[in-house]
């Protein structure tokens, strides 16, 4: 199974600050890794699809990127709304895996 | 507006069964490939199973494989997990998601997510 590694685990952060969260792939995975924005008690929500593409409503702060096998969500300048946990997921192949999550908390 | 409604959760024994359904509106749904996502309380999110847009293709993941059985009926709109010989480990939220590109199960995000059904396991 491909195994995918979120750092930081957590992190805290003001209002405008910029943030990037790093995911990497025990294996190549093109590019088909995805990045999810879950808030406590609620659904996850699609930001970022195939590394970098921007999912239809989703606020232009939020950018992916990739290199090889590491991948990046970066959101430009952090909203109140942005506080949440950010989990990445590979398609490449199945079993689909995520990575263990980020949490973005309020400094 | 696309929606995913889950139903069938609830509490039962080690070792027990419990099918969940996930009722689906607003778009064609059998264009689409689905997928079951499940998330332990306080844990990470864990793919569970996915299913072509017509049936013929089934995939699980380990944790879970030759126990649960996924399938859909694509003249009622509904995507169903059958769950047997249940464990305290499968207790969780099991949500529903839609893949993001018409076709077959092939490398599609899952751009749409029904609420949540709590399945929980325990004697």
């Amino acid at each position: 199974d491909i195994q995918m590694t979120q750092s930081p685990s957590s992190l805290s952060a003001s209002v405008g600050d910029r943030v990037t969260i790093t995911c990497r792939a025990s294996q190549s995975i093109s590019i088909y890794l995805n990045w999810y924005q879950q808030k406590p008690g609620k659904a996850p929500k699609l930001l970022i699809y195939t590394a970098s593409s921007l999912q239809s409503g989703v606020p232009s702060r939020f950018s992916g990127g990739a290199s090889g096998t590491d991948f990046t969500l970066t959101i430009s300048s952090l909203q109140p709304e942005d506080f949440a946990t950010y989990y990445c997921q590979q398609t490449y192949t199945t079993p689909r895996t995520f990575g263990q999550g980020t949490k973005v908390e309020i400094k | 507006e696309v929606q995913l409604l889950e139903s069938g959760g609830g509490f039962v024994q080690p070792g027990g069964s419990l099918r969940l359904s996930c009722a689906a509106s607003g778009f064609i749904f059998n264009s689409y490939a689905m997928n079951w996502v499940r998330q332990a309380p306080g844990k990470g999110l864990e793919w569970v199973s996915g299913i072509s847009d017509t049936g013929a293709g089934k995939y699980y993941g380990d944790s879970v494989k030759g126990r649960f059985t996924i399938s859909r009926d694509n003249s009622k709109n509904t995507l169903y997990l059958q769950m047997d010989s249940l464990r305290a480990e499968d207790t969780a939220v099991y949500y529903c998601a839609k893949g993001s590109v018409r076709g077959i199960f092939v490398t599609e995000a899952f751009d749409t997510w029904g609420q949540g059904s709590l399945v929980t396991v325990s004697s």
